[in-house]
């Protein structure tokens, strides 16, 4: 069966702090990692598409790396603001059908003012 | 990209009774899938739904109990029959876009 673990669950930090969560997925049969961002009503938002081992990835103070033959990634934000309060998704697609994605449970993210 | 819409957004269905959900997206797109989330659960792959041909369902999952259309290249309805309160997710509908896969804002289904 195939897993995608992510950590931690739920995290609360004061605007200004910056911010990491980690994405473990299985390192055989590797095709892409995703990373969503998620505000509850809206559609998922896709951040990041990771293929390659040791890709880094930046979308303004948001950036993520992968390490595809230890099976796991990183998203930071830096200088976290109250709009990045949301639900962060990893998706770990392992081949055939492109949107045939293993999703972790999410880390929702909360920034107060 | 691709802008997706999905309809209903929310809905309280009574236990026994069915519900369609449909979902359209602004381009033609080879590839639409439905996912679902369960109160605390993963996103999870219901059934890729393919243009012309039944669609292609996951483990768990069964044409019986979530039928879904595919009549043309831009929209899919995906239908919940005989909900129980187990039923009630969030049910996504996404399509393949390039080398992205986006989704629409989701139906909240509450089955009563």
């Amino acid at each position: 069966i195939l897993n995608v673990e992510q950590s931690p669950q739920s995290l609360h930090v004061q605007e200004g702090d910056s911010t990491n969560f980690t994405c473990s997925f299985p390192s055989s049969n590797f095709y892409a990692l995703h990373w969503y961002r998620w505000e509850t009503a809206k559609s998922p938002e896709a951040l990041f598409v990771m293929t390659l081992n040791g890709d880094e990835k930046k979308k303004g103070r948001i950036s993520a790396t992968l390490n595809t033959k230890e099976g796991y990634s990183y998203l930071y934000i830096k200088g976290s603001q109250p709009e990045d309060s949301a639900t962060y998704l990893c998706a770990f697609n392992y081949g055939g059908s492109q949107g045939n994605l293993i999703f972790g449970k999410g880390t929702k993210l909360s920034v107060k003012p | 990209s691709a802008v997706i819409s999905q309809k209903p957004s929310r809905d309280i269905c009574q236990r026994g009774t069915s519900l369609t959900i449909q979902c359209q997206v602004d381009s033609q797109v080879t590839m639409m899938f439905w996912y679902r989330q369960q109160p605390g659960q993963s996103l999870t792959l219901i059934a890729t739904a393919n243009q012309g041909s039944e669609a292609t369902y996951e483990s768990g999952f069964v044409i019986d109990k979530f039928p879904i259309s595919r009549p043309n290249l831009t929209f899919s309805t995906l239908t919940v029959s005989n909900m129980s309160p187990e039923d009630s997710s969030i049910y996504l509908c996404s399509a393949d876009s390039g080398n992205t896969i986006y989704f629409g804002e989701g139906s909240w289904l509450t089955v009563v």
